[in-house]
């Protein structure tokens, strides 16, 4: 089993839709909760972190985490076409004094007008 | 400065060369990291420099990789008899004080290797 599972899609939703995107992870021990954004051919770039369990949100983004169940979701709002991307979700914990990231396998978003 | 960069961008050779990358990280970062990623997956963590100190290496590193900082600013990833399996985006990320402290690693744009 791997340490951070997601769903890699595609997913592909009409402009303006909810889009809901998950990560389950298996190790209790994480502290942080990234989401990074990888448009193709590009190198990944962070939407957003959090530490805690429950809800933040950054625009039409929301990171929720849930550290009892070890889910983690991010909420994109009246998606548009240039939301497509992969997303990946990416656990860190401070480990030997650097801040260790795993990163899920990415779900790939298309957002068609 | 505006940003993380990575060179070359693309790179094709045959099985059997060395090649070595070149990243040069957000000038005011400390902490420096390799990851790989292949078609599909997430970036995988590779090494990882503070300063110029080699902190942490991962076991995906073989001993045909080596990485060094000399000086602490830029950085070399080097593969010597390159595989098939070698084929890959190999990106740098930096981390540094900043607004969102160290937590954040900034993504270069990758080098992307093709061993035929």
């Amino acid at each position: 089993q791997k340490e951070v599972e997601q769903d890699p899609g595609p997913l592909s939703v009409p402009e303006g839709a909810i889009v809901s995107l998950n990560c389950t992870y298996s190790n209790s021990a994480f502290q942080y909760f990234m989401w990074y954004r990888q448009y193709s051919r590009k190198g990944p770039e962070l939407l957003m972190y959090t530490y805690s369990s429950g809800n933040k949100e950054d625009g039409r983004f929301t990171a929720q985490v849930d550290k009892s169940s070890k889910y983690i979701s991010l909420f994109i709002r009246d998606s548009q076409p240039s939301d497509s991307a992969t997303y990946l979700c990416a656990p860190g914990l401070l480990s030997g004094g650097y801040n260790k990231l795993i990163f899920g396998a990415g779900t790939r978003l298309a957002v068609h007008p | 400065d505006t940003g993380v960069s990575q060179d070359p961008r693309h790179k094709i050779t045959k099985r059997g060369q060395n090649v070595t990358f070149r990243c040069d990280p957000i000038s005011e970062h400390n902490r420096l990291y390799w990851y790989r990623q292949t078609l599909g997956q997430g970036p995988e963590f590779l090494t990882y420099f503070q300063n110029e100190a080699q902190l942490e290496k991962s076991r995906l590193l073989s001993d045909r990789f080596s990485a060094e900082r000399p000086k602490g600013s830029f950085s070399t990833l080097e593969i010597q008899r390159t595989e098939q399996g070698d084929s890959a985006m190999y990106l740098c990320a930096s981390s540094g004080p900043g607004q969102r402290g160290y937590n954040e690693q900034f993504f270069g744009p990758g080098t992307r290797l093709t061993v035929l």
